[in-house]
């Protein structure tokens, strides 16, 4: 079934740099998107969230960004910091509150 | 915030013996709790949707009978792996969803839980 996916597998940045996360979906009848971020060892934590009514918004030093003409949003980190090293995934409602996950993107952030 | 914790966090066994973890909400009321599956570097996969007092329900491809979800409270939800093998090696993270929220936001993942089938 269609579910949501991402562009890059991994992110290396320069602490202090902006981050972009990119993350493509598939079903344009999706009206709600979160971004999670997952570090090493541990269950992924809830950053934030958009709904398809938003083209964008934003948070403590995190940004989403929606397009839905190309079914593409995107996570910009403000200030990469070392913390901020994780896998983020977008992802998707499938129904009944599930989730469909996509692949990921690994954020390596160098000293 | 709301705490989902899991228990153990991390198990090693046997080829063959079943293996129970527990997720519980720890100060807030789950009447839906989700179970995943994540292998090394990939995404998470939901294997089944636990509902508080009636049968969980599985995604296609995971086997019912290997395993068997039970959601016996409102804060407490067990997947027992039965008859484990080798491919049954991976990272097991639960979710809850608050009783009383409303939207994605409400929904808490516990830490996972790392099982080795030997």
């Amino acid at each position: 079934g269609e579910n949501v996916g991402l562009h890059l597998p991994t992110l290396s940045v320069q602490e202090g740099d902006n981050s972009i996360i990119n993350c493509a979906y598939s079903n344009s009848a999706s009206d709600y998107f979160i971004w999670y971020k997952q570090e090493s060892g541990k269950g992924p934590q809830f950053i934030i969230d958009i709904r398809s009514n938003m083209d964008k918004r934003q948070g403590q030093r995190v940004t989403v960004l929606l397009n839905k003409t190309v079914k593409h949003l995107s996570l910009q980190i403000a200030a990469t910091q070392p913390g901020d090293s994780a896998v983020y995934f977008c992802a998707e409602p499938i129904g009944d509150y599930k989730l469909s996950f996509g692949a990921g993107t690994t954020v390596t952030v160098r000293a | 915030g709301a705490v989902v914790s899991q228990h153990p966090s991390w198990v090693i066994c046997k080829s063959g013996t079943s293996v129970k973890i527990e997720c519980r909400s720890l100060d807030f009321q789950a009447t839906t709790m989700f179970w995943y599956r994540q292998f090394p570097k990939q995404s998470l996969m939901l294997m089944a949707t636990s509902n508080e007092g009636s049968k969980a329900t599985y995604e296609q491809g995971v086997e019912k009978d290997k395993f068997l979800i039970n959601h016996a409270s409102l804060t407490l939800s067990t997947l027992t792996v039965t008859s484990a093998h080798p491919e049954d090696s991976s990272f097991y993270i639960c979710s809850a969803r608050d009783l009383k929220g409303q939207g994605q936001e409400t929904q808490y993942f516990g830490p996972g839980t790392r099982l080795l089938v030997l």
